[in-house]
C-alpha cells in the first residue's frame, strides 16, 4: 500500500538558517508529489509539486524540493526560514488521481 | 476568485446528533474531496466526486458517514449518530479534475467538529 512517511514531528530552526523537511514515500509507481503547508487556522496551501522531468522543483515562498527516487525522498528545503515560515507541513503523494495520501506532518518552529 | 469554503468554521455538537458540513468548492472544479484531520494526525481521505460520475467512497469510516454534491456545486457531508472519536477538523478540497494525478486540489479552511 502507498505511504508517505515524514520522520520529524517537531523542528525548531533559528531565524536565517536553512531547514530541510524529509519526506520518503512507498509507491510502485512514478510518484506524483506534492508539499503543502498549514499556518495556524489555516487551510492547506500547495507550495511545490513534482510529476516528472527535472527532479529539483522550486515553489512558492522561496522552497525547493528534490525528488531522489533512488531514495524514495522528496526533501522540502529553504536556504534562510522566515519567522513567517513557522507553520505544519505536509508531504503527500497522488494515488490513482483521486485521494492524495498525507504524511502525518512536520511542525516547524522558528526561534529568533 | 474565490477560494474553496466550508460552514461552518466551527461545530460543536451532543454525541447522538446528527451534523452537516457544507462546501463549496471553486467555480468550475470539477473535483471534489473530503478529507478529516484528527489531531496529530495526517489527513484522511474520506469521499471523492468527480463529475457526474459515482463517487468514490473508499475511505468513509463508517456507515455512519455520507455525503452528496449536487451537480459539479455543493456537498455537504453527514454525519449520523456522532461519536467522540469524530471529532476532528473536515477538510474539502477541490480541483479542475483534468489532470488526473497531477491535479492541483485547493482546500478551504476546514470545519472543527467537537463531538462531546
Amino acid at each position: 500500500a502507498q505511504s508517505v512517511t515524514q520522520p520529524d514531528i517537531h523542528i525548531t530552526v533559528s531565524e536565517g538558517a536553512s531547514l530541510e523537511l524529509r519526506c520518503n514515500y512507498s509507491y510502485g509507481a512514478t510518484p506524483y508529489l506534492f508539499w503543502y503547508v498549514q499556518s495556524p487556522g489555516q487551510g492547506l496551501q500547495l507550495l511545490l509539486k513534482y510529476f516528472s522531468g527535472d527532479t529539483l522543483v522550486q515553489g512558492i515562498k522561496g522552497f525547493e524540493a528534490e525528488f531522489k527516487r533512488s531514495q524514495s525522498s522528496f526533501n522540502l528545503r529553504k536556504p534562510s526560514v522566515h519567522w513567517s515560515d513557522a507553520a505544519e507541513y505536509f508531504c503527500a503523494v497522488n494515488q490513482a488521481g483521486t485521494a492524495l495520501i498525507f504524511g502525518k506532518g512536520t511542525t516547524l518552529s522558528v526561534s529568533s | 476568485g474565490a477560494g474553496v469554503s466550508q460552514s461552518p468554521s466551527n461545530k460543536v455538537t451532543e454525541k447522538g446528533k446528527d451534523v452537516e458540513l457544507r462546501c463549496d468548492p471553486i467555480s468550475g472544479h470539477t473535483a471534489l474531496y473530503w478529507y478529516r484531520q484528527r489531531l496529530g494526525q495526517g489527513l484522511e481521505f474520506l469521499i471523492y466526486f468527480q463529475g457526474n460520475s459515482a463517487p468514490d467512497k473508499s475511505g468513509l469510516p463508517s456507515d455512519r458517514f455520507s455525503a452528496e454534491r449536487t451537480g459539479e456545486s455543493v456537498s455537504t457531508l453527514t454525519i449520523q449518530r456522532t461519536q467522540q472519536e469524530d471529532s476532528a477538523v473536515y477538510l474539502c478540497a477541490s480541483s479542475r479534475g483534468t489532470s488526473g494525478r497531477a491535479d492541483t486540489q485547493y482546500f478551504g479552511p476546514g470545519t472543527r467538529l467537537t463531538v462531546l
